[in-house]
């Protein structure tokens, strides 16, 4: 079956450096992949969306790559700040049958210590 | 602009009794999603509504249903509430690009936690 794996540890790291976090996926062949954050209490947001034929997508301190032959995605938050605590989630969806279905990973926690 | 409302914040209920959530999407666009959260499961994919019309469901029971309104507002109910229907349940909208919306990143709203005494 359908497996989207993130670590479910939490990423705890120093303010500064960069936070790299991972999605790996089986039995799946993703159109295109996204990433998005959840602040407790609250809707995700939606950060970035990287195609099956794009390696690397960038917008401000963030990166993403897509690796459809390791079937994993990496997102770096550089320069990381306090404000940056929250957990990620990443998405995958396909062209399937019916359509738009976005299929969640269970997200990984990051902590952005002083 | 706007961003997705969804209503009631907090639902209480008791076992058997029966739920409505409803959903605003961003103006504009015409695709609503409903994803449950329970605790340490992650979203899991409920319904795809779009242009009035049900699109995908998920791995649901048929007590889990809704609609799609023509000004695109959504209703989610949930019949025969269950103990384990305690969830926040999270709304998201997206627009179409010539007839295909899924590589439209989803907006979502606060959702609405609802709570099975």
């Amino acid at each position: 079956s359908q497996k989207i794996e993130q670590n479910s540890e939490a990423l705890n790291i120093q303010e500064g450096k960069t936070a790299t976090l991972t999605c790996n996926y089986t039995n799946y062949s993703p159109a295109y992949l996204q990433w998005y954050r959840q602040d407790p209490g609250r809707g995700p947001v939606f950060l970035l969306l990287i195609r099956e034929n794009e390696k690397e997508k960038r917008k401000e301190r963030l990166k993403v790559t897509f690796d459809t032959t390791l079937k994993q995605s990496l997102f770096h938050i550089t320069a990381s700040q306090p404000a940056d605590s929250a957990t990620y989630l990443c998405a995958l969806a396909g062209f399937t049958g019916g359509g738009n279905k976005l299929t969640f990973g269970t997200g990984t926690q990051l902590k952005v210590e002083l | 602009e706007a961003g997705v409302t969804q209503s009631p914040t907090h639902l209480i209920k008791t076992r058997g009794q029966q739920a409505t959530l409803r959903c605003s999407p961003i103006s504009g666009h015409t695709s609503v999603y409903w994803y449950q959260q329970a605790l340490g499961l992650g979203l899991q994919f409920l319904l795809w509504y779009d242009e009035g019309e049900e699109r995908n469901r998920g791995n649901f029971p048929p007590r889990f249903s809704g609609r799609q309104f023509p000004n695109y507002s959504s209703e989610l109910n949930v019949n025969a509430l269950e103990l384990e229907d305690s969830a926040l349940y999270l709304c998201a909208s997206s627009s179409g690009q010539g007839g295909y919306h899924s590589n439209q990143p989803q907006h979502f709203g606060d959702g609405t936690r609802l709570s099975i005494l």
